[in-house]
């Protein structure tokens, strides 16, 4: 079965610290890689996509990072900011075959950050 | 640029009613999806659709009917609401399923059945 697994389930960082959030996956046969931002009381908005060939990607104080050998991705985040709070979703896409689901979501990881 | 727009952002249903949620888009996007988000679970696939005038299953499709009479429109129909529908529903829609194509988000229903 497809899956996406998050770690941790949330997190409390000090503003300005770094932090590092993982996503393992078992989606098959893989395509992408999207992590999302999520704010409380809105729609999720994409931070980064990566394909089998990338093993590492940035927007501004987000980094992720894929090792799709052993399907695990991260996402760094620099310089944490009180604006970063939110949940931050990994989603998985598999190559579309007739039916099945066309993004595989994990449950998130929720992150708080405390002035 | 209006991107998703859902409607309505809140409702609350009594067991039995029906509804219908509005997604619309304005990015000429093929594909559109609804999905449901309940706590301590991920977004989970009602139904989507490739194209106008067509509508496939996802996850979790019981109790949902969908229509894409329009390109730009993805409708949500709920014939009898329970209970365990109560959630907040998201509407997305891409220009592709695959590759390196954003999925772009409505921000949200929230809908509480009685």
């Amino acid at each position: 079965k497809n899956q996406v697994e998050q770690s941790p389930q949330s997190l409390i960082i000090l503003e300005g610290k770094n932090c590092t959030l993982q996503c393992n996956y078992t989606v098959s046969p893989f395509s992408n890689l999207r992590w999302y931002k999520q704010d409380t009381g809105r729609g999720p908005v994409s931070l980064t996509i990566m394909t089998f060939s990338e093993n590492t990607k940035s927007n501004g104080r987000y980094t992720a990072t894929l090792d799709a050998d052993t399907k695990q991705s991260s996402l760094h985040i620099t310089a944490s900011q009180l604006s970063d709070s939110a949940s931050y979703i990994c989603v998985v896409s598999a190559r579309f075959v007739g039916g099945n689901t066309p993004l595989v979501f994990g449950k998130g990881t929720r992150l708080s950050v405390i002035a | 640029n209006a991107g998703v727009t859902q409607t309505p952002k809140f409702r609350v249903l009594k067991t039995g009613q029906s509804m219908t949620l509005l997604c619309a888009q304005d990015m000429n996007h093929e594909y559109m999806y609804w999905y449901r988000q309940d706590p301590g679970m991920g977004l989970r696939l009602i139904h989507y659709s490739v194209g106008e005038g067509t509508t496939a299953k996802g996850e979790v499709p019981d109790g949902y009917n969908v229509s894409r009479l329009k390109k730009q429109n993805f409708l949500l129909g709920l014939e009898s609401a329970a209970p365990s529908q109560t959630s907040v529903y998201f509407c997305a829609s891409s220009y592709s399923l695959s590759l390196n194509t954003e999925a772009f988000f409505g921000q949200g229903t929230r809908l509480t059945v009685v």
